[in-house]
This record gives C-alpha cells, structure tokens and sequence, in this order.
C-alpha cells in the first residue's frame, strides 16, 4: 500500500463549483503540504501544517484552503474553482524532526476546472 | 520570483554517458537541497541531497556537487541508463522553512 495516497486521481469540474481534494498518509510523519504543479513552473507550496493545529500559507494559497482534520489527513479545497486552478496537485509529508527534510509525495490529483 | 532555477527543460543522453543536469538559486540563506525524480503519473521522489556544509555528496551512480560561492548545483549520473529517464526536479530550503523547486528538466536516456 502507498503511504501518501491522493483522492480523486482525475477530477473535472466547473467554473465556480466547489471541491475538495484529500490527502491520507501512513508514514507517521507531523508534517504535510500541499503543492501545484504547472508546466514550466515546477512545484509550487500552496498551504503546509506541521501539525494537527497548525496551518500555514505557502506561496499561492489565495483561492485555496486546507483542514488537517487528523495528523494522518489533510485536504485542500476550492471553494470556487476557476479554470487556472487546472494543474497537477500533489501532496506530500515529512517527519517533522526538525532541521533539514525530505518530503516524500504522493501520486497526484490531475484537476481541470471548465 | 523564481528562486530555484533550472535553465534547461530537457536532456538527451545515450545510455553508457554522463547525464549533467544543472540548478542555480538565488536565495543564499537556502542550506539544504535535494534532486527529485519524477516518472509519468506518479509523484516526485526524492532522490539525492546535500547541506550547505558539504561541496559532494554520492550515492551509487548518483552524485551532486555544490557551488555555493556561485549558487549552483549539478546532479551527475553516470553512467545513464534508460530507465533514468524522467523529469529531475531540483529542490532547496532553509532549515525548517518550506522548500522551493525548479521548474524541471525531462532527462531521455536513449539505448
């Protein structure tokens, strides 16, 4: 089983509707992120949480919010998407020892808002 | 503001060669940095890293040196074969601050 699972894997919506998209992970790790991936921009933070009653804005969190309902989930959502929210969503953990981290990601949500 | 950069999207090698693929920053407080793969439809994962107090670091056929006085990064792979072939994202951070990537480089391994 992975450890870093991703739901849906391909969403399609519409202009304007809301959707969540989730994250669960097994690996134990506090911390976890959430990140866009665009053609030619790489990854970029959307939102992270080191722990459970901890959120914090990453580099384009307008037009997103998160809610880590447990230390094993935490979901993104868009309360009205707009078609440049379609990119590649990943998320992804880490143990949260502190220092310097490796981030270990999931496979992915593929989102095309219409 | 960009400031992880990876100046070149893609690369092609012949199997057996060196495959050089190339990352500079801007940030100089960043002291922490690692090369992620990343194959169709799956997630990045990670693959090699290296801190701010060392110049070198290798694993296997993996190795990644650091420049910090020219803020620039290289990640060596020798010798390439063809299932190296995927998108290398390059990654910094500031310890215990969030982590910036490149844009990517989509490295062909041809047999």
């Amino acid at each position: 089983d992975a450890d870093v699972t991703q739901t849906p894997r391909n969403r399609i919506t519409k202009t304007g509707k809301r959707i969540m998209l989730e994250c669960s992970q097994t690996k134990g790790h506090d911390r976890m992120y959430w990140y866009r991936q665009d053609p030619g921009l790489g990854l970029r933070l959307i939102y992270y949480s080191f722990d459970v009653k901890d959120i914090n804005k990453g580099e384009i969190s307008d037009g997103y919010s998160v809610s880590r309902q447990a230390q094993a989930k935490f979901s993104l959502s868009l309360e009205s998407a707009i078609p440049n929210q379609t990119a590649l969503y990943f998320c992804a953990t880490s143990p949260g020892s502190g220092g310097w981290e490796t981030q270990y990601f999931g496979p992915g949500t593929r989102l095309l808002v219409l | 503001d960009q400031q992880v950069k990876q100046n070149s999207p893609s690369l092609s090698v012949q199997e057996g060669r060196i495959s050089i693929l190339n990352c500079d920053y801007t940030n100089s407080m960043f002291d922490y940095f690692l090369w992620y793969k990343k194959y169709p439809a799956e997630g990045p994962t990670f693959l090699i890293s290296i801190s701010s107090i060392k110049d070198k670091n290798e694993d296997g056929r993996f190795t990644v040196f650091l420049n910090k006085s020219a803020k620039h990064l290289s990640l060596h792979i020798v010798p390439s074969q063809p299932g190296d072939s995927a998108v290398y994202f390059c990654a910094a951070s500031e310890k215990d601050n969030d982590m910036r990537f490149g844009a990517g480089t989509r490295l062909t391994v041809k047999p």
